[in-house]
């Protein structure tokens, strides 16, 4: 059983147009995150949400949102794309509920690759 | 968390073992060290982590100085599906996982 899994694996959508990559965790993990990893193969943290506190890292614009509609899935809404969207995105879980001596390793999806035209 | 400095690329023979170094001079007492991979095309992948003793696990194996100053990651015997980047990542408990550059390994037949 896949561990952390994305939707879709490929998305190809023209400029203008809003889209959502789902993400679903079966590890019991409370924390889930969004990944982008730009064409530099740069890997940036958008954001990390569990059910007490969501963080956004201050540069993602507003036209990304992440939607959970329970613990085990973190779905993201993008608005209005642009061409510099286009990127491969990665979800991950974490457990971060229990103490010492969890090593809080993040488990990946396999990457959701947007292509905007 | 503290910034770490890694080679950008290194190459290792089939069977091999692979040693990745990793600089983190400015590590603070309670940060761990970590480290993870990732494939071509597909998501990072935990390796192992530790704070102060050598780890060992069935990927790989962690060295760490006395000073904690720097780590190395050790791939035993190095096969061509280790072929990846590989990250070092100095983090203070369940803070956000930063990425840096890390070194990509390619392992030659």
């Amino acid at each position: 059983d896949t561990a952390v899994s994305q939707t879709p694996k490929y998305l190809v959508t023209q400029m203008g147009n809003d889209k959502s990559i789902k993400c679903e965790q079966n590890l019991g993990h409370d924390t889930m995150y969004w990944y982008k990893q730009d064409s530099k193969k740069f890997l940036k943290i958008m954001f990390s949400y569990n059910n007490k506190e969501l963080i956004i890292n201050e540069t993602v614009p507003n036209r990304f949102s992440p939607k959970s509609p329970d613990k085990a899935h973190l779905n993201l809404h993008i608005n209005s794309l642009e061409l510099g969207d286009s990127a491969v995105y990665f979800c991950a879980s974490s457990s971060l509920a229990r103490g010492p001596p969890r090593n809080y390793g993040y488990t990946f999806g396999s990457g959701t690759r947007l292509t905007v035209v | 968390d503290a910034k770490t400095t890694q080679p950008t690329s290194m190459d290792c023979a089939e069977g091999r073992a692979a040693n990745l170094p990793c600089n983190h001079s400015t590590i603070s007492g309670n940060e761990y060290v970590y480290w993870y991979r990732q494939i071509h095309s597909q998501g990072p992948q935990y390796i192992i982590h530790g704070l102060k003793n050598n780890e060992t696990n069935e990927m790989a194996s962690l060295i760490i100085t006395e000073d904690r100053k720097s780590s190395t990651l050790i791939l035993p015997h190095a096969t061509l599906r280790d072929t990846a980047v590989y990250y070092c990542i100095v983090r203070v408990g369940a803070n956000n996982l930063f990425f840096g550059t890390g070194t990509r390994l390619t392992v030659i037949p």
